[in-house]
């Protein structure tokens, strides 16, 4: 079964740091998602991104995070200059038609921390 | 108010017994819901897909949505250890690819 496959799993960086998570989307997938989920609280929506620009972001994704496709199959999150409160886990996901119609497919998520 | 609200739990049940989710959703605007079942430190992974209100069965799982009452349900017959994990409901609207997650449902199958 097709999979959304994340790297790294896990990923520790010094506060100030920049960090560039990355995300391998389904193949015939069009549109493309980040939610993050910090520990003991729910998953949240970060930014979504159809056709080489972002659709829509939430008031998470401020001017420190950044998404791209740099080359057609991977698709990355970048934060520019991480804070303590960044550290979470973040979820990258695909689907093949807007509004969610067939589901979306998770991958297994990054484990970020942030020290 | 929170968009999607569930009771996280725990939930615990013996092995074989029926299980019953549920969650409350404020947003109107929501047209189709989601289960998703996650494993300790795994992705969400997708279970049920409904689409307004209305039942939707797939083997051992149902999905029920009653939109006047803005009421989710997940039912779960002869439930395994197997099937311990989070549940989390999900709604969205077509106009947005943005879903709302609610806080999930600790559920833990007893052999």
């Amino acid at each position: 079964e097709p999979e959304v496959t994340q790297t790294p799993s896990h990923q520790v960086t010094q506060m100030g740091q920049e960090v560039i998570l990355r995300c391998v989307p389904i193949s015939n997938h069009l549109y493309f998602y980040w939610y993050r989920q910090i520990l003991g609280q729910k998953v949240e929506f970060l930014v979504s991104f159809y056709n080489n620009e972002i659709s829509e972001k939430s008031e998470i994704f401020d001017d420190q995070f950044s998404v791209e496709r740099p080359d057609g199959s991977n698709f990355t999150l970048k934060i520019r200059s991480t804070k303590l409160e960044d550290s979470a886990m973040y979820f990258c996901a695909s689907s093949e038609a807007a509004g969610g119609w067939y589901g979306y497919t998770f991958g297994s998520g990054t484990r970020l921390t942030v020290v | 108010q929170k968009e999607v609200e569930q009771d996280p739990g725990p939930l615990s049940v013996p092995e074989g017994a029926i299980v019953s989710l549920n969650c409350t959703y404020s947003n109107s605007a929501f047209q189709y819901f989601m289960w998703y079942r996650q494993y300790s430190r795994k992705g969400p992974e997708l279970l049920m897909y409904t689409y307004s209100s209305g039942n939707k069965e797939d083997g051992r799982f149902t999905a029920q949505v009653d939109k006047s009452s803005k009421y989710i349900s997940l039912f779960i017959r002869d439930s395994q250890p197997s099937d311990s994990a989070t549940y989390l409901c999900l709604g969205g609207s077509s106009n947005t690819g943005k879903l709302i997650f609610g806080q999930g449902t600790t559920l833990q199958v007893k052999p």
